[in-house]
């Protein structure tokens, strides 16, 4: 089983639409939770930090589930610009998952 | 702003040769990492390195060394370039727990 893993997609969604991803992770002691978003051709770029009470950041929305071990990024109204690939790490494997491909169409 | 600085964006290199991949950050982070990416395969810790002169096995060492002389500078060295080398490499830099920080990658590929 990979450490960390997330469906690769991908999601087309309408503008305006509301999309989730999961990211599931194995190392049960792991402590700190990122979402990355990384556009084609380009280093990846801290999106949010997972909390464990959840954190939301305008229109994105960040969870931790402990005993499921699991990770979820909610974005509300989608845009044409979050059209990207979103990556989870777990950073104490400093490992990333694959990353889910999202395409945003007007 | 953590500034962290690849030497070149995009570099082509023979089969054979020896390749060297530099990363600097200017965070005096403790913690550096080399990846790579490839299409359908997301990104693969290579080697990682937690202080000066101390190494780390990643995922997929085979075939790479590093070198961590100052606690900037982190290296990635091919050691005998192969085809299959042709990637995208990202370095990242962090101070834990907080999360890493990348630089613009280095688009290598080996003919």
């Amino acid at each position: 089983r990979k450490e960390v893993e997330q469906d690769p997609g991908p999601f087309n969604v309408p503008e305006g639409a509301t999309v989730a991803f999961n990211c599931t992770y194995s190392n049960s002691a792991s402590q700190s939770f990122f979402w990355y978003r990384q556009d084609c051709r380009k280093e990846p770029k801290l999106l949010m930090s997972v909390y464990s009470s959840g954190n939301e950041d305008g229109r994105f929305t960040a969870q931790l589930n402990r005993a499921s071990q699991y990770i979820s990024l909610l974005i509300r109204d989608s845009k044409l610009s979050d059209s990207a690939t979103y990556l989870c790490v777990v950073n104490g494997d400093m490992r990333f998952g694959a990353g889910t491909r999202l395409t945003v169409k007007p | 702003d953590v500034k962290v600085t690849q030497s070149s964006r995009y570099l082509v290199k023979r089969t054979g040769e020896k390749v060297f991949l530099e990363c600097v950050q200017d965070m005096d982070h403790e913690n550096m990492f080399w990846y790579r990416q490839d299409p359908g395969l997301g990104l693969r810790l290579i080697y990682f390195s937690y202080d000066v002169k101390m190494k780390e096995k990643g995922d997929i060492p085979e075939g790479y060394s590093v070198s961590r002389e100052k606690k900037e500078r982190f290296s990635l060295i091919l050691e005998s370039a192969s085809t299959n080398q042709t990637s995208m490499y990202l370095c990242a830099s962090t101070q834990s727990p907080e999360p890493q920080h990348f630089g613009d990658g280095t688009r290598l590929s080996i003919l």
